[in-house]
């Protein structure tokens, strides 16, 4: 199906290290790109392709895939990374896909 | 560094035509690699992609809205439009426009960067 599933909600202690996940079947073929989005600000990138990072974006942020999901692991998260983080990818009829979004709360 | 800026009208009545516009700051818009989209987030909800536009000018959009949906693009100025027709409550959200690089060979896409975003509510 043409849908990409999120957790709605992850949390991690302070300094650990937390993954976020998200599975569909367009997974299979193509690599998610992930998004991290605060309180009234635009969504922001921060892995594409295979493990992407953008300029400016932490190396605690790294991505990883394997079958049908795709992930984000955040190691040593910082309390600056509470957030709500989207995954993305499209379809076999070109449609752009969103998960439905985690919101990421660092204890 | 490429910026979008949406701008247009933030109240739209129902059943009227939303109409929204997004500048392009650098000559990356004549570009034959990225797709220019617009995508939409209702408050406190998820992100959804309504459509795009590619620098050759075809487009596609997301089934659900295909039938109200046109996105249209002014080179010349470096723009690109949103007109979503027969609005109701239910398309109330933040509008975002969003460049896109997208590769089937390499099997990946990416929105980046994204506008700010701009508010448009459907009221009477």
């Amino acid at each position: 199906s043409s849908e990409l599933t999120q957790d709605p909600a992850v949390s991690v202690a302070l300094g650990q290290t937390v993954r976020v996940t998200c599975q569909g079947d367009s997974l299979r073929r193509y690599y998610a790109s992930w998004y991290q989005q605060k309180p009234g600000q635009a969504p922001l990138l921060v892995i594409y392709g295979k493990n992407s990072r953008p300029s400016g974006i932490a190396d605690r942020f790294s991505g990883s895939s394997s079958g049908d999901t795709a992930s984000l692991t955040i190691t040593e998260a910082q309390a600056e990374d509470e957030a709500d983080y989207y995954c993305n990818s499209w379809d076999s009829s070109g449609y752009r896909l969103f998960g439905g979004g985690t919101k990421l709360t660092v204890l | 560094q490429v910026q979008l800026q949406e701008s247009g009208p933030g109240l739209v009545k129902p059943s009227q035509t939303l109409s929204l516009t997004c500048t392009v700051s650098d000559g990356s818009f004549t570009r034959g690699t990225y797709y220019w989209s617009w995508i939409r987030q209702p408050a406190g909800k998820g992100l959804e992609w309504i459509g795009h536009i590619s620098s050759s000018g075809s487009t596609n959009y997301h089934p659900s809205l295909k039938s109200r949906v046109i996105i249209s693009a002014d080179a010349s100025k470096n723009q690109f439009s949103l007109k979503l027709s027969s609005v109701t409550a239910a398309d109330t959200a933040v509008y975002y426009c969003a460049r896109e690089y997208m590769s089937e060979m390499l099997r990946l896409n990416y929105f980046d960067p994204w506008g700010q975003g701009t508010l448009v509510t459907v009221s009477s």
